[in-house]
């Protein structure tokens, strides 16, 4: 699985938006974007995944560079609930379950009242 | 419904005991995931089991016995830990849709091994 990238911390003000980045310059065309966060002492929680077309959910917003070289993980209307680890993971596209996640250290996100 | 459930919560055991986690799923998924995390560092693979059957062993010592008695269901049985081995244990799930798979983690069990 490709390497990634990410700023260890970052913060944001409550009500804004929070982009986190994500750097995965070695992706190749079978690689999917995914991302996780983790609230602290909680397992960590999936959030959105993508191959090169934008993407959104519910959660966040994932827009992934044309070249596929970086991603940013968009939380629209950040809450004080979104403080938590926030890991940018590229995986193989998978046939049958059973690939395991390889954590980085993730961003840190703290967001603030 | 994408829970996956952990016993105990907490656990606190001695060098010479022996105890196991408990993680359970009932989302039909046939892959089961061990990961230990330590304070402040991401979540490290132990295990995996594809089908009831262990497909990764990442080179955990043997004091850790991993155990899938049923597709629902995943032990990790602990025996003669040491004190580092404290951690927090995180069990998951995934499944495959389109090609695409997703983990489910449950919330751990945060093991002090004295």
């Amino acid at each position: 699985d490709a390497k990634t990238t990410q700023p260890p911390s970052m913060d944001c003000a409550e009500g804004r938006a929070a982009n986190l980045p994500c750097n995965h310059s070695t992706i190749s065309g079978n690689e999917y974007v995914y991302w996780y966060r983790q609230i602290h002492s909680q397992g960590p929680q999936y959030i959105i995944h993508g191959l090169k077309n934008n993407e959104t959910n519910e959660m966040a917003s994932l827009i992934i560079t044309e070249d596929r070289k970086s991603s940013t993980l968009i939380l629209p209307h950040a809450t004080l609930r979104d403080t938590a680890v926030y890991y940018c993971i590229v995986r193989v596209v998978g046939g049958q379950a059973g690939t395991a996640l390889i954590f980085g250290k993730g961003t840190t996100l703290s967001v603030s009242s | 419904d994408t829970e996956v459930t952990q016993t105990p919560k907490h656990l606190v055991m001695g060098m010479t005991n022996k105890k196991s986690l408990k993680c359970e799923q009932h989302m039909g998924h046939r892959a089961m995931y061990w990961y230990k995390q330590k304070a402040k560092k991401p979540p490290e693979l132990m295990f995996v089991y594809s089908y009831e059957k262990l497909s990764i062993n990442e080179s955990v010592p043997s004091r850790f016995s991993p155990e899938c008695p049923n597709s629902s269901l995943l032990n990790l049985h602990l025996h003669a830990l040491q004190p580092e081995d404290s951690a927090l244990y995180l069990c998951a799930s995934s499944q495959v849709s389109w090609r695409v798979e997703t983990q489910y983690f449950g919330p751990g069990t945060r093991l002090l091994v004295l």
